[in-house]
């Protein structure tokens, strides 16, 4: 079974430059996550799809951040203007099932390698 | 304010010996607790969960405690492997706590080293 596939895998920009990422999540899988790392911090999630509905955006910056899921499958995350700060690594991860308490392997999150971001 | 805590930033335990990584968290409506663990240049990968109704769950070589009155808990590798050098993060979640379910609230990682 092919894993959560993520490009670019670096990608250097220099501040107010826009950048996207691109994921592709696991085969079948309803739920699509994009997390923020930031060095020396867990994950920090940003938002999360069910399909290609949003289910939480709370914690996306949307002034700059813009995330979507057509067709529900594929995702893009986008940064526009970006600046100093969202100097990060950017994961994506999916789940067969859509969240809620972990009583099953349906729920459980499967990550990609991420996109290190440097914003210079 | 961070609710999931891992203390130290890093462990250095010998081949063979047992690794014992902690975790504490404040939410008390948090009742669902995963490890991953994380390789250079890789995403973090599952490694164990536990839910608030049990107080211990084994897997092979990992084993998680929970101990809700104290919000802790730990996870106990016997014995450790080279392999098992890696960033280890404690994930917590839960239906009510705040969040929308699914959401993930991860420590800042744990770094264990196994030495040959």
């Amino acid at each position: 079974e092919a894993g959560v596939a993520q490009s670019p895998r670096y990608k250097i920009i220099e501040k107010r430059q826009s950048v996207a990422f691109w994921c592709n999540p696991i085969s079948g899988h309803a739920t699509l996550y994009w997390y923020q790392q930031i060095l020396g911090q867990g994950p920090k999630l940003l938002i999360q799809f069910q399909n290609n509905g949003v289910v939480d955006d709370s914690q996306l910056p949307k002034d700059r951040f813009s995330a979507e899921r057509l067709k529900g499958v594929d995702s893009t995350l986008k940064i526009q203007p970006a600046k100093l700060e969202d100097s990060a690594v950017y994961l994506c991860a999916s789940s067969l099932g859509s969240g809620g308490l972990y009583v099953n392997a349906k729920n459980i999150q499967y990550f990609g390698a991420g996109t290190r971001l440097s914003v210079l | 304010d961070q609710q999931v805590k891992q203390n130290s930033p890093s462990l250095s335990v010998q081949e063979g010996r047992i690794s014992i990584l902690n975790c504490d968290y404040t939410n008390s409506m948090f009742d669902y607790f995963l490890w991953y663990k994380k390789y250079p240049a890789e995403g973090p990968t599952f490694l164990i969960s536990i839910s608030s109704i049990k107080d211990k769950n084994e897997d092979g070589r990992f084993t998680v405690f929970l101990n809700k009155s104290a919000k802790h808990l730990s996870l106990h590798i016997v014995p450790s492997q080279p392999g098992d050098s890696a960033v280890y993060f404690c994930a917590a979640s839960g239906m009510n706590y705040g969040g929308s379910q699914g959401n993930l609230i991860f420590g800042k990682g744990t770094k264990l080293s196994v030495k040959p």
